[in-house]
């Protein structure tokens, strides 16, 4: 069973589009994250959520939504892509302030914007 | 700004030969963590090091930390050519709600 898994894997999209990028993580955690790979490998977080309560939010552009309907899911949506927005998007999540802090990763949804 | 940097930036090494990949970081942290990501795939942790420890191993891994030089070194020990991947440390600065990634150092093992 995956224990954090995301869809799409393969996004291409049109510039200006908006699209949506879905996460559901099985492991009874209480944060999820967002994070964005560049094409470099420099991977930088993006939101963190901690039972649907935003927590940290990176002065990302307001372009990017997450949305937290339950502690097991972690939506994003992007309105209006960029051709910077080219990246992996990784879902994440961890047991919570009380553990050790690992982070178990989904497998990346690969946004290309054209 | 970034908080882990790994050096070097690529490594190539035979099969059956050690590995070891450096991490410095800039402020203090509660705990310093290693991950690995294969190919076009997601992040794995590897293993965590906190900061009244100087060293840890899991199987074929040593992590060893000095907070004095703020800096971390993981080293693979025997090699194997699936150990192929690239390798992140990681740092948190007192909330585990957010990791800081470095650039990562991405291995080669050669059959």
């Amino acid at each position: 069973d995956t224990a954090v898994s995301q869809t799409p894997k393969y996004l291409v999209t049109q510039m200006g589009n908006d699209k949506s990028i879905k996460c559901e993580q099985n492991l009874g955690h209480d944060t999820m994250y967002w994070y964005k790979q560049d094409s470099k490998k420099f991977l930088k977080i993006m939101f963190s959520y901690n039972n649907k309560e935003l927590i940290i939010n990176e002065t990302v552009p307001n372009r990017f939504s997450p949305k937290s309907p339950d502690k097991a899911h972690l939506n994003l949506h992007i309105n209006s892509l960029e051709l910077g927005d080219s990246a992996v998007y990784f879902c994440a999540s961890s047991p919570g302030e009380t553990n050790t802090g690992e982070l178990f990763f989904g497998e990346g949804s690969r946004l290309t914007v054209l | 700004s970034q908080q882990g940097e790994e050096d070097p930036q690529a490594l190539s090494i035979q099969e059956g030969e050690n590995a070891t990949m450096n991490c410095s970081y800039k402020t203090s942290i509660n705990n310093l963590q290693w991950y690995r990501q294969n190919s076009g795939r997601g992040l794995v942790h590897l293993i965590l090091i906190r900061s009244n420890e100087r060293e840890k191993h899991s199987g074929r891994l040593r992590v060893t930390l000095d907070t004095s030089k703020k800096s971390s070194s993981l080293l693979i020990t025997a090699s194997r050519a699936a150990d192929t991947a690239s390798y992140f440390c990681a740092t948190d600065k007192g909330s585990n709600y957010k990791l800081t990634f470095g650039k990562g150092t991405l291995l080669t093992v050669n059959p």
